[in-house]
């Protein structure tokens, strides 16, 4: 069945420095999300990405997708506290079945 | 607007007891979803619900049932509680066409 990774599972960096974890898809995926959870929180939608090839920013954070659709990243420029917590991506491979990656735990140190 | 509901928020159930956690959404939106998060195994989809009168299976469907009861609820059933189901479980919603995929606050289950 379809999986997906992230790596690396956890970042640790001081404030200011950047940060960028990777998400990889056994199958081609239509479409990838990411989301960012807080400790003892839900998970929030942050962007989607659609096209092969695509980048999008959200202020500090870069978001891209692979030319072949199975692979997918989102770099963050200067972190800061409020970055706190686990990022995931998402990939739909099949209608509607939306499979997480196993996560990116991000803590920064002020 | 209260988006999608969960309940219970917190439940301890003992080995073979069985329950049923409730969602519900008022969006309109036609695909639902149940997630389990373990500590460091991210979340995995339980079963999922592309429209009103569907299910499918997801990655860990053993052990649990659903329901789609109707477009707005989306119920997910242990018939038979094991240790193993200690977890929490997330509800979801989609919208159709949509990219926005809407969580439920969670649901902490501890099976002692």
């Amino acid at each position: 069945g379809q999986q997906v990774m992230q790596i690396p599972q956890y970042q640790h960096v001081q404030e200011g420095e950047d940060f960028t974890t990777y998400c990889n898809s056994s199958t081609t995926l239509s479409n990838i999300q990411w989301y960012k959870q807080r400790p003892g929180g839900h998970p929030v939608f942050l962007i989607q990405l659609v096209k092969s090839g695509e980048v999008k920013k959200q202020k500090r954070l870069t978001f891209q997708f692979g030319e072949a659709k199975k692979n997918s990243s989102l770099h963050i420029t200067a972190t800061q506290t409020t970055d706190v917590g686990t990022y995931f991506c998402a990939g739909d491979g099949a209608t509607n079945k939306l499979i997480f990656g196993t996560g990116t735990l991000l803590a920064v140190q002020p | 607007n209260a988006g999608v509901t969960q309940t219970p928020k917190f439940q301890v159930l003992k080995t073979g007891q069985s329950m049923t956690l409730q969602c519900a959404q008022d969006m309109n939106h036609n695909s639902m979803y149940w997630y389990r998060q373990d500590p460091g195994m991210g979340l995995r989809l339980i079963y999922y619900s592309a429209s009103e009168g569907t299910t499918d299976k997801g990655e860990v469907p053993n052990g649990y049932n659903v329901s789609r009861l109707n477009k707005r609820e989306f119920s997910l059933r242990l018939e038979s509680a094991a240790p193993s189901q200690t977890s929490v479980y997330f509800c979801a919603s989609l919208l159709k066409g949509g990219n926005t995929i809407y969580f439920g606050e969670g649901s902490w289950l501890t099976v002692v």
